[in-house]
């Protein structure tokens, strides 16, 4: 079946550092992977997108790389900001099944 | 374009009521998902409304219901309330049919809260 799998939080850390969080799949076929943002009181974002093994998804200087030898789609940035401070989904889509697959949600909070 | 929207931001109902929520998707989307995220938890799928008709639900009791009108629009009711189902309630929209790369689309939610 699909499934999801982040790791735990909360991560805290203070401005400028650098930013993983992880995310493993399963997968029965090729599925496209995302990465979502939650900011507080809102709902959620697309951050980025990899359609495909090998693809990297970026946006705001975030990045993702879709590694398909070890099932991983992890979270990265160079340099984190306060305003960067939210909780994070990885999230694959299983259009044969109509279906998304939603991580538990990582929260981030930067420190100045 | 206007993006997913959700009234009302926030319900405040009594245990035993009921709660209806509606869910406007982004214009051309007919596919419409709910799901609730409870405090400190991830998203758990409730419905999927597709061209007017409920396509699957998850593992929630029946007193969780919705339809979707004719204008893709859609409505999640709770019947009987009780305290659990104090959550942030997402809709998300798509277009029917979407393909591999598409995403969901969320509006901000609805906060509701039973006391």
């Amino acid at each position: 079946g699909n499934s999801v799998t982040q790791m735990e939080g909360p991560v805290t850390l203070s401005e400028e550092a650098f930013l993983t969080i992880n995310c493993t799949y399963t997968a029965t076929g090729y599925p496209s992977l995302f990465w979502y943002v939650q900011y507080p009181g809102e709902g959620l974002q697309l951050l980025l997108k990899a359609t495909k093994a090998d693809d990297k998804g970026s946006n705001k200087g975030f990045e993702a790389t879709y590694r398909k030898e070890t099932t991983s789609f992890h979270l990265e940035k160079g340099s984190v900001q306060v305003s960067d401070s939210a909780v994070y989904f990885c999230a694959l889509s299983d259009p044969a099944g109509n279906q998304f697959y939603f991580g538990t949600g990582t929260s981030l909070t930067v420190i100045p | 374009e206007a993006g997913v929207t959700q009234s009302p931001t926030h319900l405040i109902k009594t245990r035993g009521q009921q709660a209806t929520l509606r869910c406007s998707p982004i214009s051309g989307h007919t596919s419409v998902y709910w799901y609730q995220q409870a405090l400190g938890l991830g998203l758990q799928f409730l419905l999927w409304y597709d061209e007017g008709e409920e396509r699957n639900r998850g593992n929630f009791p029946p007193r969780f219901s919705g339809r979707q009108f004719p204008n893709y629009s859609s409505e999640l009711n709770v019947n009987a309330l009780e305290l659990e189902d104090s959550a942030l309630y997402l809709c998300a929209s798509i277009m029917t049919g979407w393909s591999y790369n598409s995403p969901l689309h969320f509006g901000n939610g609805t906060r509701l809260t039973v006391t």
